[in-house]
Order: C-alpha cells, then sequence, then structure tokens
C-alpha cells in the first residue's frame, strides 16, 4: 500500500536551514505529483508547496517563496523541502501527501509528519 | 486566494445520530477542465489527515459509506449518517483547483 515517511524534523534556530525528506513506496512515485502541508501547534492545515511528477513545476505559498525549495529524486522515490531562513512561526509539523485519485493537485495519501521547531 | 469558510465550528453529535459540515468557497471551486476539486480530510486526534472524500463525493479508499459528500459550486456539505466513537476529530474542507491551495478552518466533532 502506498506509504510515506517523512523525516529530518528537529530544532533549529531562526535564520537557520533544515532539509526534510519524504520516502515514498507502494506506488509509481515518478507519475504522480507530490505536496507539503505543514500544521502549527494547534492550528489548522496550511498548504507549503507543490512538484509536479517530473519536477518541471513548483509552486508556493506565499509565506514561504524565496526561503524553501521544494524537489524531487525520482531514482530514490523521495521528495524533499529544503527550508532556509527558518522563522519562529514556521514552527509546524510538516506532512508530505501524494496526488492520485483525487486529482492533479489533490492529496490522496499523508505521511506522519515531521516536526520542525524555530527557537533560540 | 480563495477563502475557504466551514460552519459550524464545533458539532457535539450523539452517537448514532447524523452530523452535517458547510463549506463555502469565496469563488467558484469548477476548474476549465470541468471537475469540481473540493475534498474532505479527517483528522483523528495525535493522527495525520486522512482523505475521505475527494472532487465533492466521492468516497477515498476504505472509508465507510456513512460518509457522503455533496454540493456544487461555491457551496459543498460533508454528512455523516451515524455518528461512530472513530469519527471524533476535526473535519477539514480542501479546494485543489486553483494554487495556492487552501483549507477551511476545520470543524470540530465531539461526542455529547
Amino acid at each position: 500500500q502506498v506509504q510515506l515517511v517523512e523525516s529530518g524534523g528537529g530544532v533549529v534556530q531562526p535564520g537557520g536551514s533544515l532539509r526534510l525528506s519524504c520516502a515514498a513506496s507502494g506506488f509509481t512515485f515518478s507519475s504522480y505529483g507530490m505536496h507539503w502541508v505543514r500544521q502549527a501547534p494547534g492550528k489548522g492545515l496550511e498548504w507549503v508547496a507543490f512538484i509536479r511528477y517530473d519536477g518541471s513545476n513548483k509552486y508556493y505559498a506565499d509565506s514561504v517563496k524565496g526561503r524553501f525549495t521544494i524537489s524531487r529524486d525520482n531514482s530514490k522515490n523521495t521528495l524533499y523541502l529544503q527550508m532556509n531562513s527558518l522563522r519562529a512561526e514556521d514552527t509546524a509539523v510538516y506532512y508530505c501527501a501524494n496526488t492520485g485519485y483525487s486529482g492533479p493537485r489533490g492529496m490522496d495519501v499523508w505521511g506522519k509528519g515531521t516536526t520542525v521547531t524555530v527557537s533560540s | 486566494d480563495i477563502v475557504m469558510t466551514q460552519t459550524p465550528l464545533s458539532s457535539p453529535v450523539t452517537l448514532g445520530q447524523p452530523a452535517s459540515i458547510s463549506c463555502r468557497s469565496s469563488q467558484s471551486l469548477v476548474h476549465s477542465d470541468g471537475n469540481t476539486y473540493l475534498s474532505w480530510l479527517q483528522q483523528r486526534p495525535g493522527q495525520p489527515p486522512r482523505l475521505l472524500i475527494y472532487k465533492i463525493s466521492n468516497r477515498f479508499s476504505g472509508v465507510p459509506d456513512r460518509f457522503s459528500g455533496s454540493g456544487a459550486g461555491t457551496d459543498f456539505t460533508l454528512k455523516i449518517s451515524r455518528v461512530e466513537a472513530e469519527d471524533v476529530g476535526v473535519y477539514y474542507c480542501m479546494q485543489a483547483t486553483q494554487f495556492p491551495l487552501t483549507f477551511g478552518g476545520g470543524t470540530k466533532v465531539e461526542i455529547k
């Protein structure tokens, strides 16, 4: 079955960097777009970024544009999120999700998430 | 950006009774390809979100048939025909018609 496993979260100081990974299995990773979504403590869901199946197009939320970079390695079935210039408001659980039945920009299956804490 | 507004914020329900959640978008969610990319997600306490319904009314794999979705254009509804204890959690509507993708603020379903 489809499985998404995020990793790379941790505690980082404001202004620091972190790279998240999402290991995918159980489906043809190279055929599907992928998302990053985050959830601040006690808050709702916020879409962060999307990458097409072949990496040809990328989209970002205004809140992370210019600081975060989404990428993928289809040979390794892995999605990435490079996070630079981190701020306290980036503190959240970060989830990856794949597209599929829900459409070319939908979110079918979600990983369990990885926690990012930005604090001095 | 498309704003998604959910009501109510909280829905206390008796076990075995129905529940209904509304979601309104600030503009039509009909895509130029003819599809309406409105999804419903469930987030149980301490769990990641889970897709329940996609394209207004299609149940995702493994979702019980007590969950149903309806609506069109800008107004959508998620219904639970008979609430069970495992349905406790927060429910979100989400639009994937255009970027940036946006979510409703969430509706908390709890047992009375």
